[in-house]
């Protein structure tokens, strides 16, 4: 078990421009969940896949966002077109749902985006 | 949605103090999570504790899900265990995680 990892863990950008984060959820967990955090608030959540199949997606995540999981394993999220107000840390959590239960979730270590 | 709050919002000890940190949830849930999160971001499990009572060490969590509310105690608080500490709950039929704005807690030597 070599806990959830994500890359990069920073990413600087210039307005406009597009970008892409990437997480690899502990192997054999079937869900992976996306949620943000800005300064001083807690984690919101953004969207989650179980296998490959997105199955939610919040409000929060407007057009300019999009997630995939093509094979059930990692995923990736990209914004387009980037703003200011999409600074914040990028977390990415995964657990492994079992028939009528909810699992606990794991977090990784987070992608600080920084749009200047 | 649900309704997460958290109390108290800072919290300032000596080391070696008792502390207890509270949880108040609007609705239902099947999962209730404590987390600490550390001075580069990364989230760390405490307690994974929809009900019931768990301990782990100098930290126990204590979940009365029919009165809506979760307690976490840290006993003999030590400098390492500053930081923020959240709850995250997930409502009735829902998998995805809704969090509180945490507690600040401030450990001195």
């Amino acid at each position: 078990d070599t806990g959830v990892s994500q890359n990069p863990r920073h990413k600087i950008t210039k307005r406009g421009q597009n970008v892409t984060f990437r997480c690899d959820p502990i192997s054999e967990h079937n869900r992976l969940y996306w949620y943000r955090q800005t300064l001083g608030q807690g984690p919101e959540f953004l969207t989650y896949f179980q296998n490959e199949a997105q199955l939610e997606k919040s409000r929060l995540l407007s057009d300019r966002f999009s997630a995939e999981r093509p094979k059930g394993s990692f995923s990736t999220l990209e914004i387009q077109r980037t703003e200011q107000g999409d600074s914040a840390m990028y977390l990415c959590a995964s657990s492994r749902r079992t028939s009528g239960s909810y699992n606990e979730q794991f977090f990784g270590p987070g992608t600080r985006l920084t749009v200047l | 949605g649900i309704q997460v709050e958290q109390s108290p919002p800072d919290l300032i000890l000596q080391e070696g103090a008792n502390s207890t940190l509270r949880c108040n949830f609007s609705d239902s849930v099947n999962n209730l999570q404590w987390f600490h999160q550390n001075p580069w971001g990364q989230l760390i499990n405490l307690f994974y504790i929809p009900s019931g009572t768990k301990q782990n060490g100098r930290l126990s969590a204590t979940t009365v899900a029919t009165e809506r509310y979760s307690l976490l105690y840290i006993s003999s608080s030590q400098t390492t265990d500053s930081g923020v500490y959240f709850c995250a709950v997930a409502e009735s039929g829902y998998s995805t995680l809704t969090f509180g704005k945490g507690t600040m807690l401030l450990v001195s030597p």
